[in-house]
């Protein structure tokens, strides 16, 4: 059963430091998601990659958040520094090439104090 | 992207049909119907799609009205697994797998 797997699954870290969050999207999707939720603002997107590139980041604060994915099996999002306002549930999803589902990880839950 | 209107929450007894309402008085002519569902602590998940006609699955029903401006997701026998934020979505058809958009969808409780 091919799931689309999220580290680590909490974090609690102190205001300023630095968080790396990591998805290993299902083998062969070749678009994956980076969305975040919160109480006030809902799922909202923040970034997403077709075949590694980078397609659409807008919705990530540029001078804080960077996305990346070093190769097809991992795909990273980086906070430095973070601030108690990123504290969120950040989901990763992936995608099959011409496919129309979604299918998303557990997601990391983020409190930063 | 179409707005969809869903109310914020619903209540179902266990065992009983659920229909789940959304209005997308703006959907054009290319866009499909998605829903996902969301439970508690997870991700959401894929539940249904369809553009015209009536849809069926192992997971639930999606009732298209004839103008495409509501659609219906009827949960056959609700069960206390299915109780879930339930997002009705508009994408379209050449989409190829772009970003949701996701609204603030309708809370089911189901009660046993």
């Amino acid at each position: 059963d091919a799931r689309v797997t999220q580290t680590p699954r909490h974090k609690v870290t102190e205001m300023g430091q630095e968080v790396t969050m990591r998805c290993q999207p299902i083998l062969g999707h070749n678009t994956v998601f980076w969305y975040r939720q919160t109480m006030m603002q809902g799922l909202e997107l923040l970034a997403y990659f077709r075949n590694r590139a980078p397609l659409d980041d807008s919705g990530m604060p540029k001078d804080r958040f960077s996305a990346e994915m070093p190769d097809a099996t991992l795909a990273t999002l980086k906070i430095q520094p973070s601030e108690p306002r990123d504290s969120a549930v950040y989901f990763c999803a992936s995608a099959l090439r011409g496919g129309e589902t979604q299918y998303f990880g557990p997601g990391t839950r983020l409190l930063v104090l | 992207d179409a707005k969809t209107t869903q109310p914020n929450s619903m209540e179902s007894n266990e065992e009983e049909p659920v229909h789940l309402p959304c209005n997308h008085s703006t959907i054009s002519g290319t866009d499909y119907i998605h829903w996902y569902r969301q439970l508690p602590s997870q991700g959401p998940e894929y539940v249904i799609h369809g553009l015209t006609s009536n849809v069926n699955n192992r997971m639930a029903s999606l009732a298209i009205a004839e103008d495409r401006k509501s659609s219906t997701l009827i949960l056959h026998r609700a069960t206390l697994r299915d109780a879930a934020v339930y997002y009705c979505i508009l994408r379209l058809a050449i989409s190829g797998n772009t970003p949701l958009v996701f609204g603030k969808g309708t809370r089911l409780s189901v009660i046993a």
